[in-house]
């Protein structure tokens, strides 16, 4: 069975600071990693997947994420948060046809 | 905009009921899936389908079904509905299916069971 943790149910940071959304998981095999994000009454919006290759992969508005095999982690990262970056934001595992997501992370950033 | 296109947005019914949502996948897209988000229980994977078939089944309730046609828009149907049932369903298409695709998420139907 695989499995999805987002430990933080809420980050909160000022516009300007990084930020960083922790997720880790469990999966036979090799990962396929997502993050999406959903802004209220929408659906979810694809930002980044990690696939293979390098550990570290870009996606849409600035963010990125670290892929770290050893400590089954991939964390959300931005350098400088934007007030717009508020939302919710869930990363998934995918594997046999199965995706799975977390809880969710609401970030709030503030001016 | 996905591309992804769900219809009701909302739908209010009462206990006992059945109720049928629908789901255009993006032109191009041979697979859809289904899911349930509700406040206790996260996002809940439902149902896989890829050009018809069944692909993949997650914690879809026996009082729940789907399928895709062959003009591959897809329905999610519910049956004897309970309070609980009432949730944001959403529907997401993907080009081929497999662990790597993307999902394109609709809008969602928010159900209200009464």
């Amino acid at each position: 069975a695989q499995s999805v943790a987002q430990p933080e149910d809420q980050v909160n940071v000022a516009e300007g600071n990084p930020l960083t959304v922790k997720c880790t998981y469990s999966v036979s095999g090799n990962p396929y990693l997502f993050w999406y994000v959903q802004y209220p009454n929408r659906g979810l919006q694809f930002l980044l997947k990690y696939i293979t290759g390098d550990n570290l992969v870009k996606g849409s508005y600035g963010f990125e994420a670290e892929f770290n095999k050893s400590q089954t982690s991939f964390h959300l990262k931005k350098p400088s948060a934007l007030v717009s970056d508020s939302a919710l934001y869930f990363c998934a595992v995918s594997n046999a046809g199965k995706s799975t997501f977390g809880d969710g992370t609401t970030l709030t950033v503030k001016p | 905009d996905s591309g992804v296109t769900q219809t009701p947005k909302h739908l209010i019914t009462a206990t006992g009921q059945r109720v049928t949502l629908r789901c255009s996948p993006r032109s191009g897209d041979l697979s859809v899936y289904w899911y349930q988000q509700s406040l206790d229980q996260g996002l809940q994977f439902l149902i896989q389908y890829y050009n018809g078939e069944e692909r993949a089944k997650g914690n879809i309730l026996e009082r729940f079904s789907a399928q895709q046609f062959p003009d591959l828009h897809s329905e999610l149907n519910l049956s004897s509905l309970e309070l609980g049932d009432s949730a944001l369903y959403f529907c997401a298409s993907s080009v081929a299916g497999v662990a790597g695709n993307i999902q394109y998420f609709g809008a969602g139907t928010r159900l209200s069971v009464l």
